[in-house]
């Protein structure tokens, strides 16, 4: 059974950073593309980032360019996405999962407030 | 970036009844391989999305024949028939041909 379970998702103030994580387990992660996909509170969905097999080909939304770092640890199958300088607006439940979103974790939620 | 447009966004639809999405792209979906990545995608209150069709037209397992993906190009639909109360929530349509994928608005389907 596939199972994708991020953490790390909590409170913080404009200008903060945090650090989510998603544990994957069940499929073959270092042979996936993986992504972060997020969802603003009663909005729609939106790609925020994706990582290659490697971990060496990375790609962004916009809006989160040079403030969001996505990487990856093959050995421990794990994705974590670094956000820094946040916004209001960054605030949502971010998911993980593979690029092809044939698989979903419950998400976690990031609110940036102050 | 492709700009993804669905309609309509609301839906009321008796059960039993067939309803019909539809969903527009702002540019050609098909990629160099021919293949049109649009995917489809349903998200019931409360649940991570799920999803259920892929390259337009490809039923994921587990997803019901009542679900049928049809389009290329630009213009895509998705159908449900015989509509049942667990198919209520909000379907998305997405693109994967031209990063940054990007998602249409959503359209939300209620029990009339």
């Amino acid at each position: 059974e596939v199972q994708l379970v991020e953490s790390g998702g909590g409170l913080v103030q404009p200008g903060g950073s945090l650090r989510l994580s998603c544990a994957a387990s069940g499929l073959t992660f270092s042979r996936l593309w993986m992504a972060w996909v997020r969802q603003a509170p009663g909005k729609g969905l939106e790609w925020v980032a994706i990582i290659n097999q490697a971990g060496d080909e990375k790609s962004y939304v916009d809006s989160v360019r040079g403030r969001f770092i996505i990487d990856r640890d093959n050995a421990q199958n794990s994705l974590s996405l670094h956000m820094t300088s946040l916004r209001v607006e960054d605030t949502a439940i971010y998911y993980c999962g593979p690029s092809s979103l044939d698989y979903w974790g419950r998400g976690t939620l990031v609110t940036v407030s102050s | 970036d492709v700009v993804m447009t669905q309609s309509p966004l609301s839906l009321p639809v008796a059960l039993g009844q067939s309803a019909s999405i539809s969903c527009r792209s702002s540019q050609s979906l098909v990629y160099s391989d021919g293949i049109s990545y649009l995917n489809w995608f349903h998200q019931r209150p409360g649940e991570s999305p799920r999803r259920l069709i892929s390259q337009a037209s490809k039923r994921d397992s587990g997803v019901p024949d009542r679900f049928s993906g049809s389009g290329s190009g630009t213009d895509f639909t998705l159908r449900i028939s015989r509509v049942e109360a667990g198919d209520v929530g909000v379907y998305y349509c997405m693109q994967g041909t031209d990063w940054p994928w990007t998602f249409g608005q959503g359209t939300k389907v209620e029990i009339k």
